[in-house]
């Protein structure tokens, strides 16, 4: 199992440029998530699924928009790219069901390192 | 879910136990604590979870009090391998968990 993959792996882009982040899970599991991660801070939510066909916002999604296009696969579109938006990307999966709660064992890809100039 | 309270650093010698702490006294009876831990560069990595009684698993033991207001992630021989931000995170499963700045561990030769 190759767990939760990402490409790409680096991106530069340029102010206003858009771009796509690709996430895709072979865990069959329910929820999906992207977080980013600026230097020396914690991870922050900016949008989960928690079921194949619904997304939701987490803390920060304003600049970004999200698909969840079938159970493996939940990608992030930069429409313009902002200097501001220069960060790590991480997608994770999990066996979390939003309505009946439970438990969140998350599992996490390997990061995307986006530079926007 | 419970705001939880970490130090942001700790060392600790390699060889010697682990033990990092966590407040979270707020937390309500059916919330979980989580801990994470993430090495430099890459994804966070799940550790171990409990509710009320203490856990054990091949890569740490978690001790929570019995009022549950605090818990110690306990790594019993620390390696170099094991220097990283480790995460404690309260949840009750309505949401989705929420990962704060963590600890700062590191395990010195």
């Amino acid at each position: 199992n190759a767990g939760v993959t990402q490409t790409p792996k680096f991106q530069v882009l340029k102010t206003g440029q858009s771009m796509t982040l690709q996430c895709a899970q072979d865990m069959n599991h329910n929820s999906m998530y992207w977080y980013r991660q600026d230097p020396g801070m914690g991870l922050r939510l900016i949008y989960y699924s928690a079921s194949e066909g619904t997304t939701d916002k987490g803390e920060v999604p304003n600049g970004y928009n999200v698909s969840r296009l079938n159970k493996r696969e939940f990608s992030l579109r930069l429409e313009s790219a902002a200097p501001s938006q220069t960060s790590v990307y991480f997608c994770a999966s999990s066996d979390w069901a939003m309505l009946s709660g439970g438990t969140d064992t998350q599992y996490f890809g390997p990061g995307t390192r986006l530079t926007v100039l | 879910d419970a705001k939880t309270t970490q130090p942001p650093s700790m060392d600790c010698a390699e060889g010697r136990a682990a033990n990092l702490p966590c407040n979270h006294s707020t937390i309500s009876g059916n919330e979980y604590v989580y801990w994470y831990r993430q090495i430099h560069s890459q994804g966070p990595q799940y550790i171990i979870h409990g509710l009320k009684n203490n856990e054990t698993n091949e890569m740490a033991s978690l001790i929570i009090t019995e009022d549950r207001k605090s818990s110690t992630l306990i790594l019993p021989h620390a390696t170099l391998r094991d220097t990283a931000v480790y995460y404690c995170i309260g949840s009750s499963g309505n949401t989705p968990l929420v990962f704060g700045k963590g600890t700062r561990l590191s395990v010195i030769a």
